[in-house]
């Protein structure tokens, strides 16, 4: 039982280039995460996943897509990098989204913007 | 919108001490609030989970308090260890479970 993980654990990528962020989770959670980390800024909500087949904004979506390609697996791609966008990204799941739920987060990967 | 706040943003005691890390939320309408550990470089890790209706929750050395009309919640750690240096998040949940977090704090027990 692995948990939640992801891949790439460290990227870097010039200003303008795309990239896709992995996320796999086999506790049969219901609902997955992404998330970034700032420096003193904690973890802000970027996207979630209630369900397979569904996903909603979080509080900084701008410059991100993602796809519930199955219930295990949620991906986060940037299109078209930016300096900004440098940060470490969580993904994280739950078993269930409206209930009062531990979130199990993965290591995370770090991404530079150059 | 929901902000979370914590004080003090770093800490250092010595070995065996007992301390108190603070988080303070600004709506009161909350699901639940959830205090993580976070190791350099790794990610976090649940440490306790306190429902809205209930007040407390302990798990060994640790203890979490929440306050929901005053918006504040106090993570108490006991005899502290030097396996305790880390950085503790507190994140509250609002509707769909989805966390807002804090700051964190940093903590440092010296041997």
């Amino acid at each position: 039982n692995a948990g939640v993980t992801q891949t790439p654990k460290f990227q870097v990528l010039k200003t303008g280039q795309s990239m896709t962020l992995q996320c796999a989770q086999d506790m049969n959670h219901n609902s997955m995460y992404w998330y970034r980390q700032d420096p003193g800024m904690g973890l802000r909500l970027i996207y979630y996943s209630a369900s397979e087949g569904t996903t909603d904004k979080g509080e900084v979506p701008n410059g991100y897509n993602v796809s519930r390609l199955n219930k295990r697996e949620f991906s986060l791609r940037l299109e078209s990098a930016a300096p900004s966008q440098t940060s470490v990204y969580f993904c994280a799941s739950s078993l269930d989204r409206g209930k009062v739920e531990t979130q199990y987060f993965g290591p995370g990967t770090r991404l530079l913007v150059l | 919108k929901q902000e979370v706040t914590q004080i003090p943003a770093a800490l250092s005691v010595p070995e065996g001490e007992n301390l108190v890390l603070n988080c303070s939320f600004t709506d009161s309408a909350i699901y639940n609030l959830q205090w993580f550990r976070q190791d350099p470089g790794k990610g976090l890790t649940s440490l306790l989970l306190i429902q809205s209706s209930q007040r407390e929750q302990t798990s060994g050395r640790l203890n979490a308090s929440l306050d929901k009309s005053s918006g504040r919640s106090t993570l108490y750690i006991a005899a502290s260890q030097p396996g305790d240096s880390a950085t503790y998040l507190c994140a509250v949940a609002n509707a769909g479970n989805m966390l807002t977090f804090g700051g964190g704090t940093r903590l440092m027990v010296k041997p």
